[in-house]
């Protein structure tokens, strides 16, 4: 079984609707990430939590909130998609530390029409 | 000026040939550093860490040049399964949030 996980995998949604992508992991790592990626502007930060009871704004956290569930559970939310949301969003995990490995889940495909 | 630059490419080469990259990064506390590897539509995975002193792994080799503030990353004898693209991490001091470069494509034809 993969250590990260996400769901769903893809979703085509429509403007204004509320849509929630969710995140797990069995890495038993505390640090966890939502990023999104665009062709051409690479990873973007979006959230990160160092524990259930820390959340911080990313680069582009305008649009989206998140909610740490549990120590294994991440999970990000578009109140009202916007086409411009239109990405591949990636959650990630790594243990502390400065030389600690990021382990990303396969992203969620994302299309907001 | 990003944070994290690197040349997107694509760099284009044969089979066998040696091909290298280079990332620039504009914050001096950075502490650690990392190459991903991406494949198309996929998420990305550790290659390796880059040390201060250079780090070889099979036909990979990582240099750290601190005081001109790159990474590099060098392919020896490429194959058709190199093709990806190559991003550059650095981890800030402090909370070490990674930065990630915008990534360099490479193409191995045969």
């Amino acid at each position: 079984d993969a250590d990260v996980t996400q769901t769903p995998r893809n979703r085509i949604t429509k403007t204004g609707k509320r849509i929630m992508l969710e995140c797990s992991q069995t890495k038993g790592h505390d640090r966890m990430y939502w990023y999104r990626q665009d062709p051409g502007l690479g990873l973007r930060l979006i959230y990160y939590s160092f524990d259930v009871k820390d959340i911080n704004k990313g680069e582009i956290s305008d649009g989206y909130s998140v909610s740490r569930q549990a120590q294994a559970k991440f999970s990000l939310s578009l109140e009202s998609a916007i086409p411009n949301q239109t990405a591949l969003y990636f959650c990630a995990t790594s243990d502390l530390g400065a030389q600690a490995t990021q382990y990303f889940g396969p992203g969620t495909r994302l299309l907001v029409l | 000026r990003k944070e994290v630059e690197q040349d997107p490419g694509p760099f284009n080469v044969p089979e066998g040939a040696t091909v290298a990259f280079n990332c620039t990064y504009s914050n001096s506390a950075s502490q650690s550093f990392f190459w991903y590897r991406q494949d198309c539509r996929k998420e990305p995975k550790l290659l390796m860490s880059v040390y201060s002193s250079g780090n070889e792994d099979g036909r990979f080799t990582a240099q750290l040049n601190r005081a001109s503030q790159y990474i590099s990353l060098l392919i020896r004898d490429s194959k058709l399964s190199d093709s990806a693209t190559y991003l550059c991490v650095v981890n800030g001091g402090g909370s070490y949030i990674p930065t990630f470069g915008r990534g360099t494509s490479l193409i191995v034809h045969p």
